[in-house]
């Protein structure tokens, strides 16, 4: 497995800020990928952390909005701009390790954040 | 198509019963179906996973039983307990496409409560 941390767990921010989310694996990884998840629901994917180039983003979600860097192959952080109360959710880092048969995918702890 | 559906949205099972969650897909191209354990204020956890060549996969009380012509599969939890409370989601991937990363789509999720 992926032993995957993330700083900071939660933050309170009011709204026009930005905060930098920061994704730690202990060991190299193939893919990253960065979630929202609402309380009681789902992940939805944001994009996949492309290692020394732009990240992939999903419908709905823009890079300036959610900037995203990846300098290396453990290391990842998701920049939350402009925040807006609607931001408000669990953010969470994921990574995937090939073991043979599978890519199996692994997730950090999450951050909560809320925005005023 | 490329939806997966899970049921029941919530389940409440008896310690020592048996928990059953089902989920059902479109996409025939999908060939990994991993199941995610989550416990409020973390993140999700692999549990199991099955490929399609196979109709049953068994980990300690965890199995998923997998229909291919259906396209459907279920975790099955044995002699349930209390330590199993937490959300379950079903997943599922095409991992011979690369264009995918891999990516996850994922069920709604069930929220399993055992009752002592």
């Amino acid at each position: 497995s992926a032993v995957i941390s993330q700083k900071p767990s939660r933050d309170i921010c009011q709204r026009g800020t930005s905060l930098t989310i920061q994704c730690q694996v202990d060991s190299q990884v193939t893919m990253m990928f960065w979630y929202r998840q609402q309380p009681g629901q789902s992940l939805t994917l944001i994009a996949t952390a492309n290692q020394g180039s732009e990240a992939t983003y999903e419908s709905g979600f823009v890079i300036d909005k959610f900037p995203i860097s990846r300098p290396n192959l453990t290391f990842s952080t998701l920049t939350v701009s402009n925040m807006s109360p609607e931001d408000s959710s669990i953010y969470l880092c994921s990574a995937t390790r090939n073991t043979g048969a599978y890519d199996e995918q692994y997730f950090g702890p999450g951050t909560r954040l809320t925005v005023t | 198509q490329q939806q997966v559906k899970q049921s029941p949205q919530s389940l409440i099972v008896q310690k020592g019963g048996i928990s059953i969650i089902n989920c059902a897909y479109e996409n025939t191209a999908f060939d990994y179906f991993p199941w995610y354990q989550q416990f409020p204020g973390k993140g999700p956890a692999l549990l199991i996973a099955i490929r399609p060549d196979v109709s049953e996969k068994k980990e300690g009380r965890f199995t998923i039983s997998f229909n291919k012509s259906a396209k459907q599969f279920s975790l099955h939890i044995m002699d349930s307990q209390p330590g199993d409370s937490a959300t379950y989601f079903c997943a599922a991937t095409h991992r011979g496409d690369m264009d995918s990363n891999y990516q996850l789509i994922w069920g709604a999720g069930t929220k399993l409560i055992i009752k002592p």
